[in-house]
């Protein structure tokens, strides 16, 4: 059964670094999203894409966040400029009405 | 200082019995909704979905029910199995300025299975 892959499953940054998570959506879907989950918060909608390009964002998805389908298959999400606050899990989602979730990137800034 | 995590609500029930876990959405004008569960450390598992011309729907040992005057979803487990235990969120479709869908999702329910 296909599922969505994220890549690193943890990921451990210096504050103000540059940090790329990376998905690789299910092939026949058509909308994207990433979603943040701070530690035993809900889960918290930041960008959705399709058609190659950003449909909808949220607040949390300011200049320091950009997502971009690069190659038709990969799908990131870049944070610029890390702060401690961004320590989260990172979910990729992806379907065409529904949504599937990957397993998470866990993003630990120190 | 010290980030305290969202207090989630606790559903504990016993092995075998039904559980029926609530949730109440903010926007009456969504019309899909989700029930994802999640086990700890992974992402959220689409359980069964309801669009909004339906009050009712089932899958395997799971039924989603809808009360749109109110708002209102649960899912309810039948024979509740210690598997079954994880946090269940809620997620409604908001058809978003864009034209394009985003989902929302709820606070979340800790279900706790008692062997």
């Amino acid at each position: 059964e296909p599922e969505v892959t994220q890549t690193p499953s943890h990921q451990v940054t210096q504050m103000g670094q540059e940090v790329i998570l990376r998905c690789v959506p299910i092939s026949n879907h058509l909308y994207f999203y990433w979603y943040r989950q701070i530690l035993g918060q809900k889960v918290e909608f930041l960008v959705s894409f399709y058609n190659n390009e950003i449909s909808e964002k949220s607040e949390i998805f300011d200049d320091q966040f950009s997502v971009e389908r690069p190659d038709g298959s990969n799908f990131t999400l870049k944070i610029r400029s890390t702060k401690l606050e961004d320590s989260a899990m990172y979910f990729c989602a992806g379907g065409n009405t529904e949504a599937f979730f990957g397993q998470g990137t866990r993003l630990t800034v120190v | 200082g010290e980030s305290v995590g969202l207090h989630l609500p606790t559903l504990s029930v016993q092995e075998g019995d039904n559980s029926i876990i609530n949730c109440a959405y903010s926007n009456s004008a969504s019309d899909y909704f989700i029930w994802y569960k999640q086990e700890s450390g992974k992402g959220p598992q689409f359980i069964i979905d309801i669009r909004s011309n339906m009050d009712k729907r089932q899958g395997q040992r799971v039924t989603v029910l809808l009360n749109k005057t109110v708002k209102h979803l649960s899912l309810q487990i039948a024979a509740t199995q210690p598997g079954d235990s994880a946090v269940y969120f809620c997620a409604e479709n908001a058809f978003g300025v864009s034209g394009t869908y985003k989902y929302i999702f709820g606070t979340g329910t800790r279900l706790k299975v008692l062997a």
